[in-house]
């Protein structure tokens, strides 16, 4: 089966550019989509189709994808921004999730 | 504006069935072109997909819990239902369900835009 692999941690200051990948065979290929969830919370699209904000998703959040990565960046991070992020890709008949990251700030 | 509620029991005896509801409200399920998802999350731990189920009723499971899950829908309640046969101390977690659009018909293409709060399940003997 698919597996994706997130970087497991990411700790920036208030106002620096966080960087969260997701790795995975040729995910390039494939539509990736990225949920944070903040602690207690139910987890929130913040990305869709490697590169799209849903609506009220703040600009700041961007996001690629390429070959064998994808990544999630957050610039200007601002102390709301310290959660658990997801990234979400579909593999045949299946949903997958990678283990995610967990960005301090 | 469309919200998704889960409920059920939150305590399962060992060995038996979890049973769970997703309710719709705001808006028909059979009123678009969408999937339902349930997503479990054991504490401190990731997000792992179970299955999902459109509204004609076509089904997918997670390839690891397939032998054990069932998704139904009931268009006239507006409500998904998850069942999880046998479970074990593994099986505790706050399970999710979430809509998936469709494609082009969707304003997000295929991602989860709307989750449930979530609801503790606890599997205990």
């Amino acid at each position: 089966s698919y597996e994706v692999t997130q970087t497991l941690s990411v700790s920036v200051a208030r106002g620096q550019t966080a960087r969260m990948t997701c790795g995975g065979n040729n995910i390039g290929s494939k539509n990736v989509h990225w949920y944070q969830q903040k602690s207690g919370q139910a987890p929130m699209l913040v990305i869709y189709k490697h590169k799209n904000r849903p609506s009220g998703i703040p600009e700041r959040f961007s996001g690629s994808n390429s070959e064998n990565t994808a990544t999630l960046t957050i610039s200007r991070v601002q102390a709301e921004d310290e959660s658990d992020y997801y990234c979400q890709v579909w593999d045949s008949n299946f949903w997958v999730f990678g283990g995610g990251t967990k960005l301090t700030v | 504006q469309v919200q998704l509620q889960e409920s059920g029991p939150g305590l399962v005896k060992t060995a038996q069935t979890l049973s769970l509801t997703c309710t719709v409200s705001g808006g028909s399920i059979s009123g678009g072109v969408f999937y339902f998802s349930w997503v479990r999350q054991p504490a401190g731990k990731g997000l792992e997909w179970i299955g999902r189920i459109y509204t004609s009723g076509i089904t997918n499971y997670s390839p690891s819990l397939k032998s054990r899950v069932t998704i139904s829908v009931d268009t006239s309640k507006n409500q998904i239902s998850l069942k999880l046969t046998s479970v074990t101390a593994s099986d505790t977690a706050v399970y999710y369900c979430a809509r998936e659009g469709v494609g082009a018909y969707s304003r997000y293409e295929d991602s989860f835009d709307i989750w449930g709060q979530g609801t503790v399940v606890t599997v205990s003997s």
